[in-house]
């Protein structure tokens, strides 16, 4: 299955801790995507990323929240000190081409903050 | 801010007819549409787009229309079938820019 791979699928962690999430895009898509969706709320754009480059990063929180594509390996978003407002589903999505094209997405991983 | 909007968060239809699911957009910076289905623990899945040089986009039984002056689009599905129950989401697009709408769950009864 060459999808859009995302891991782990259910993340549980503790107020102050640390969350990474990982994402693996198609093959043969250098283009990646985050997005947060919230209870009853549509996608929010979060962060557009190429290889070792941030694109676009105007729906990402200022604080506490970043993201990376390295050159090997998958792409990683990372959530410091999380909070219950942090609760959400994440999903990350890649494309062949530049720009919001369609999207391919992974199932998401869904954070939660006890 | 909303620039997408999905005024219908559910819509309940009969199996053999016509399903209508609406979107509305404020930016006319937008110039490519595009709707997405979600099942329960899924991602969303890319259905249909359009782009704004055209007004309706056709591929089986799934029709997507454009009116750029009411900045309005909408999805039709006929026959609808039980299978299309999902979540659906309409997105807008530019070069620099996709917005989702908060998405319309479609129940399609046998």
């Amino acid at each position: 299955n060459a999808g859009v791979m995302q891991n782990p699928r259910h993340l549980v962690r503790r107020r102050g801790q640390e969350a990474r999430l990982r994402c693996s895009p198609m093959k043969g898509h250098s283009h990646v995507y985050w997005y947060r969706q919230l209870p009853e709320e549509g996608l929010k754009f979060m962060v557009y990323l190429q290889k070792e480059n941030i694109i676009d990063e105007s729906g990402m929180p200022k604080e506490r929240f970043s993201a990376e594509f390295p050159k090997e390996g998958p792409s990683i978003l990372r959530i410091q000190q999380v909070v219950r407002g942090d609760s959400a589903a994440y999903f990350c999505a890649s494309s062949q081409k530049q720009g919001f094209q369609p999207q391919h997405f992974g199932d998401g991983t869904r954070l939660s903050i006890l | 801010d909303q620039q997408v909007k999905q005024n219908s968060p559910s819509l309940s239809v009969q199996e053999g007819r016509i399903s209508i699911l609406n979107c509305d957009y404020t930016n006319s910076m937008f110039d490519y549409f595009l709707w997405y289905k979600k099942y329960p623990a899924e991602g969303p899945t890319f259905l249909i787009s359009i782009s704004s040089i055209k007004d309706k986009n056709e591929d089986g039984r799934f029709t997507v229309f454009l009116n750029k002056s009411a900045k309005h689009l909408s999805l039709h599905i006929v026959p609808s079938q039980p299978g299309d129950s999902a979540v659906y989401f309409c997105a807008a697009s530019n070069n620099n820019d996709m917005r989702f709408g908060a998405g319309t769950r479609l129940t399609v009864k046998p």
